[in-house]
């Protein structure tokens, strides 16, 4: 199985600040298609995840550009321009490109 | 816009069978662009793929579960569903229902979820 590994396990973050997520896993995630099979989703509390970026740097409909994904093979980050109190909660890293699909722990986001 | 629904018991009891279903409205479950799955979190935890099913009825198994997992679909209600056997107490957690782009290979909508408690 693909190891998904995210750092850091929480941030604490003043809201107009960037906040950056890694994820790292353990096989190269890009694709024969010639994308990078990594997703970003969002937990925020006491609700589904939601899909925040796919294919590694490709924004889902209605998400703001204030987030941002980017890296290729292992190393993949998240990016959130100007955190908003809107944007607490977890945050998961997902790999599509191996049988079994695979997240990695999360990175809890909380707002100072 | 597609939404998902999960539906079925809240409580098992340990050695008998999870069942849910998945409704889905505003979007036909007939799309070769599409897999319908499972995922589910365990209370406090972090997210566990089970499975996903084509209309046609192709599957793919987390191999983690595989042997215990039968995933089925009815394209003439609009649903699928999870059978999950021999549970246990670590099967505890909310299960997720969502849509999976076979290309692109995101999950997108998720259904609200809905907790199943093992416990006797």
């Amino acid at each position: 199985d693909i190891v998904m590994t995210q750092s850091p396990l929480s941030l604490s973050v003043t809201p107009g600040e960037p906040a950056s997520i890694s994820c790292r896993s353990s096989q190269s995630l890009l694709h024969s298609d010639g994308y990078n099979h990594l997703d970003w989703y969002l937990q925020k509390p006491g609700q589904s995840p939601q899909l925040l970026i796919y294919l590694g740097s490709s924004r889902a409909s209605g998400v703001p550009d204030r987030f941002s994904g980017s890296g290729s093979g292992t190393d993949f980050t998240l990016k959130i321009n100007r955190v908003e109190a809107d944007d607490v909660g977890v945050y998961y890293c997902m790999q599509g490109v191996q049988i079994p699909v695979t997240f990695g722990g999360g990175t809890k986001v909380e707002i100072k | 816009q597609a939404q998902l629904q999960e539906s079925g018991p809240g409580r098992v009891k340990p050695s008998d069978t999870l069942s849910l279903t998945c409704g889905v409205s505003g979007y036909s479950i007939i799309d070769e662009d599409y897999w319908w799955g499972w995922v589910r979190q365990p209370p406090g935890k972090g997210l566990e793929w089970i499975a996903y099913i084509y209309y046609g009825g192709d599957t793919y198994y987390n191999p983690s579960l595989k042997s215990r997992v039968t995933m089925s679909v009815d394209t003439s209600k609009n649903q699928f569903s999870l059978k999950l056997n021999s549970v246990t107490a670590i099967d505890t957690a909310v299960y997720f229902c969502a849509r999976y782009h076979g290309v692109r290979g995101w999950f997108d909508p998720w259904g609200q979820g809905t907790l199943v408690t093992v416990s006797s």
